[in-house]
C-alpha cells in the first residue's frame, strides 16, 4: 500500500496565520492528491482535488500544490472556522489511502 | 442539494456481520460511483471500496480479506455496505461517499457507528 505522511501532526495557529500543511507519498501519485477538512463529529469535506483543484464553494484562501511524492495545503489567512482536522488521500494506486491527519488548533 | 443519508448504529457480537444502508438524493444516482471510507476511533480514514452505480461492477481493498460487499439498489437509490466476520478492530465509523467522474469523493454521509461487543 502508499503510506501517507502527513507533516506536523498538530499545528498551533491564531486567526490570520499563514498555515501549511505537507504530505508525503511513498511512491509516485503524479497529481492523485486530495485534501479533506473534518471536524469532531462531522464527516470528512472535499477541499482540494488533483492537488491543486479548489472544490465548488471552498473558500479561495485554501490552497493546494505538488506532483509526485510531495504535497502541500496552504490556508493564506485562517479564519476561525478552519480549526479542525486535514486529512490527505492518494487516489492513484489501490487500495487508496490517507495520511494520518494533521490536527490545526487554536494557539 | 446531494445529500448522502445513512441508516443508524448497530451493534454487533463478534463474528456476525453488518449492513449498512446509504439513500442518495438530489442528483442522478447511476451517474457516479459510491465509495466507502471508515474511520475508528482516533485513527485515519481507511478507503474500503466503491462500486460503479450504473453498472454494479465494485472495486474492494484487499486489506478486507474478502470480507467486504458493496451492493446497490437502483430503484430506491441506495447503496449498501455489508462487512462479514465482525472483530472488535471493526469499531468505527462507516461513511458512504460519492465518487465524482474524476475520482474525488464530493459528498459524504453522516457516518454510520458499528460497534462490534460480546
Amino acid at each position: 500500500d502508499i503510506q501517507m505522511t502527513q507533516s506536523p501532526s498538530t499545528l498551533s495557529g491564531s486567526v490570520g496565520d499563514r498555515v501549511t500543511i505537507t504530505c508525503r507519498a511513498s511512491q509516485s501519485i503524479n497529481s492523485w492528491l486530495a485534501w479533506y477538512q473534518q471536524k469532531p463529529g462531522r464527516a470528512p469535506r472535499l477541499l482540494i482535488y488533483v492537488a491543486s483543484s479548489l472544490e465548488s464553494g471552498v473558500p479561495s484562501r485554501f490552497s493546494g500544490s505538488g506532483s509526485g511524492t510531495e504535497f502541500t495545503l496552504t490556508i493564506s489567512s485562517l479564519q476561525p472556522d478552519d480549526f479542525a482536522t486535514y486529512y490527505c488521500q492518494q487516489y492513484s494506486i489501490y487500495p487508496w489511502t490517507f495520511g494520518q491527519g494533521t490536527k490545526v488548533e487554536v494557539k | 442539494q446531494v445529500q448522502l443519508v445513512q441508516s443508524g448504529a448497530e451493534v454487533k457480537k463478534p463474528g456476525a456481520s453488518v449492513k449498512v444502508s446509504c439513500k442518495a438524493s438530489g442528483y442522478m444516482f447511476t451517474d457516479y460511483t459510491m465509495h466507502w471510507v471508515r474511520q475508528a476511533p482516533g485513527q485515519r480514514l481507511e478507503w474500503m471500496g466503491w462500486i460503479n452505480v450504473g453498472s454494479g461492477n465494485t472495486k474492494y481493498s484487499q486489506n478486507f480479506q474478502g470480507r467486504v460487499t458493496i451492493t446497490r439498489d437502483t430503484s430506491a437509490s441506495t447503496t449498501f455496505m455489508e462487512l462479514d466476520s465482525l472483530t472488535s478492530e471493526d469499531k468505527a465509523v462507516y461513511y458512504c461517499a460519492r465518487g465524482r467522474s474524476g475520482w474525488q469523493l464530493d459528498c459524504w454521509g453522516q457516518g454510520t457507528l458499528v460497534i462490534v461487543s460480546s
